[in-house]
């Protein structure tokens, strides 16, 4: 069973730093695209990033409000993916799921999702 | 690319056929995800390609569309429907979700 547990949420002061991590199960990690998203309170789902397998060289791709602040990595030996988040913003705040492809056709869509790590960000 | 969902919020009846519509800003051929999120859950994912049912998922739910119009079909409602959906694409990267569409009981 695929199983994804996020961790490392919390209360954090703008500009500051803070770094989620996603635990896997379940399933053969290395082989497979991992993604970030968030849900501010209230909120529609905003996409923030992906890292791809290593097959496709863990290449990464980022939402725009994201980029140039927030830093996705993986570890396969752990199975393990992360998300550093600097310079963080209160519009950041938000519930951050971790989720694994869904690959069809060549394409890959969000199969499976962890259950969340809220992230606020305030003084 | 930007993808509008009509409408934002719908009042049905167990029973109802429900349709949704997901626009995309251009073409998008069959890159398209409709995902399900009941509320303090995380997002599940319905169907994929535009068309195609994830495994599990009950056959009242369907999809269809190409390029920029996309619809979402629930043919009876039913208690366990009542959610919100949204639907993203997947054709260009940034990843885009649509703003999500509130299915309430009447």
């Amino acid at each position: 069973e695929v199983q994804l547990v996020e961790s490392g949420g919390g209360l954090v002061q703008p500009g500051g730093s803070l770094s989620l991590s996603c635990a896997a199960s379940g399933f053969t990690f290395s082989d497979h695209y991992m993604d970030w998203v968030r849900q501010a309170p209230g909120k529609g789902l905003e996409w923030v990033g992906r890292t791809r397998n290593k097959a496709n060289s863990y290449t990464t791709e980022y939402a725009a409000s994201v980029k140039g602040r927030f830093t996705i990595s993986r570890d396969d030996s752990k199975n393990s993916l992360y998300l550093q988040m600097n310079s963080l913003k209160t519009e950041d705040t938000a519930v951050y799921y971790c989720a694994r492809d869904y690959c069809s056709g060549g394409w890959c869509y969000l199969g499976y999702w962890g259950q969340g790590s809220l992230v606020t960000v305030s003084s | 690319i930007q993808l509008t969902q009509s409408p934002s919020f719908l009042s049905a009846s167990v029973g109802d056929r429900v349709t949704i519509t997901c626009r995309a800003s251009q073409g998008i051929s069959s890159y398209l995800a409709w995902y399900q999120q009941e509320p303090g859950k995380a997002p599940k994912l319905l169907i994929y390609a535009a068309s195609t049912l994830q495994s599990g998922v009950p056959s009242r739910f369907s999809g269809s569309g190409s390029g920029t119009e996309f619809t979402l079909t629930i043919s009876s409602l039913q208690p366990e429907d009542f959610a919100t959906y949204y639907c993203q694409q997947l054709n260009t990267y940034p990843l885009t979700f649509g703003g999500g569409t509130k299915v309430e009981i009447k």
